[in-house]
């Protein structure tokens, strides 16, 4: 199957500082990626779709300015938590889309923020 | 709008032991069908999916699923299962295009006792 990666795996920060996790597509070209939040014991919260080479398109109510998605080649995507505060502690999971198919996971990225 | 329901959020069973997990849902177009399963602080890894062809769709790990239309139902099932299978699973469709934005269900914890 598609394999997609993730980095780092873990993350500790200060509050106030800016994070970047990283989403790659390892033996496929993933023209459309997502990124996705989830809380414990709770589903997957959809937080945007990235395509490659234009703007992402964020679900309501998810901050634009607040996370930053960059997809600036067909293998790779960055989400960059900016000024992250306590409350954006979570499990940050990304995905990309195999045409025809479906998505397939990255491993997940947890973010703890002080 | 698409949306899925996973009757079950627990099911415990003993090791050895079949056992289903429910998933139905609900869409005004053909759907493609997923489930995924969720080990502890990891991403999604796909156990099988449901494009056309045969409604009975075998996955990895043992696991199958039948696609049934007239029920909008797409139940996992496993003969027997082992303390390994213990984890989250959550059923997924998405109705084709080029974005493939899934839509989940809350998910269903199974827990496998010796």
């Amino acid at each position: 199957g598609a394999v997609v990666s993730q980095h780092p795996s873990w993350v500790i920060c200060k509050s106030g500082t800016s994070v970047k996790i990283e989403c790659r597509s390892l033996d496929f070209q993933a023209t459309t990626m997502f990124w996705y939040r989830q809380f414990p014991k709770q589903s997957l919260m959809l937080m945007a779709t990235s395509n490659e080479g234009s703007k992402a398109t964020y679900e309501q109510g998810v901050e634009k300015d607040k996370f930053l998605i960059n997809h600036a080649s067909l293998t790779l995507s960055t989400l960059t938590v900016t000024s992250a505060h306590p409350e954006d502690s979570s499990f940050y999971i990304c995905s990309a889309g195999v045409p025809g198919e479906t998505q397939y996971f990255g491993p997940g990225t947890r973010l703890l923020v002080l | 709008a698409q949306s899925v329901t996973q009757l079950d959020s627990q099911v415990p069973v003993f090791e050895e032991a079949p056992v289903e997990l429910r998933c139905n849902y609900s869409s005004s177009v053909s759907v493609y069908l997923f489930w995924y399963v969720q080990y502890p602080n990891q991403g999604l890894q796909l156990l099988l999916k449901y494009l056309s062809g045969s409604t009975l769709v075998k996955g990895i790990n043992g696991f199958e699923a039948e696609f049934n239309k007239s029920q909008t139902s797409f139940h996992l099932r496993k003969p027997s299962v082992h303390i390994s299978d213990t984890a989250e699973y959550f059923c997924a469709v998405h109705s084709g295009g080029s974005n493939y934005k899934l839509t989940f269900g809350k998910g269903t914890l199974l827990t496998v006792n010796p």
